[in-house]
């Protein structure tokens, strides 16, 4: 059973750019969550997906940001417009209930020049 | 004040200590725990799962403390590759909400 996967996993953008992150969760696993941690910091909180729904947005910055989960297909975290303040790992997990134990990738670095 | 909160460390400790982190939540409705390890530069690996009142695998242990709202993480006999630094996770199981504390850093020293 192939883990949670997660490319590219690094990605280097220049300001302005857009940024495309995605993410497969484990095979069963239906509920998905990103996290953002930045150098020698914690990890933080961005979004929950279910497959076709967002659950909880409430760590996603209001501007530039979005997070989807289709029917088919991986998780995708887009930065539009992309900062250096963005520069980031950028870590998505997996879960098959909501209620247990989440998994996560190997998360994508991005670097924004 | 934060979900989750723990002592950053570093925790400096010789191989063949024994070490023991203690992290807090502020969410008495709070259902399930668990600790992670990372090590740098990488994801976030669980480590052990806290249903109940504890559990222990190995020379880890895990308890929790409903009445004083705190998770503790006990390593025994300490290895150089126990060195990272540990997360502790609150779950809340209405809100399918997880909440990570900032970890504490372990270095286990020859």
């Amino acid at each position: 059973n192939a883990g949670v996967m997660q490319n590219p996993r690094h990605l280097v953008r220049r300001r302005g750019q857009e940024a495309r992150l995605r993410c497969s969760p484990m095979k069963g696993h239906s509920h998905v969550y990103w996290y953002r941690q930045l150098p020698e910091e914690g990890l933080k909180f961005m979004v929950y997906l279910q497959k076709e729904n967002i659950i909880d947005e409430s760590g996603m910055p209001k501007e530039r940001f979005s997070a989807e989960f289709p029917k088919e297909g991986p998780s995708i975290l887009r930065i539009q417009q992309v900062v250096r303040g963005d520069s980031a790992a950028y870590f998505c997990a997996s879960s098959p209930s909501g209620q247990g134990e989440q998994f996560f990738g190997p998360g994508t670095r991005l670097t924004v020049l | 004040r934060k979900e989750v909160e723990q002592d950053p460390g570093p925790f400096n400790v010789p191989e063949g200590a024994t070490v023991a982190f203690n992290c807090t939540y502020s969410n008495s409705a709070s259902q399930s725990f668990f600790w992670y390890r990372q090590d740098c530069r990488k994801e976030p690996k669980l480590l052990m799962s806290v249903y109940s009142s504890g559990n222990e695998d190995g020379r880890f242990t895990a308890q929790l403390n409903r009445a004083s709202q705190y998770i503790s993480l006990l390593i025994r006999d300490s290895k150089l590759s126990d060195s990272a630094t540990y997360l502790c996770v609150a779950l809340l199981y209405n809100f399918n909400k997880f909440y990570f504390g900032s970890g504490t850093k372990l270095n286990v020293k020859p």
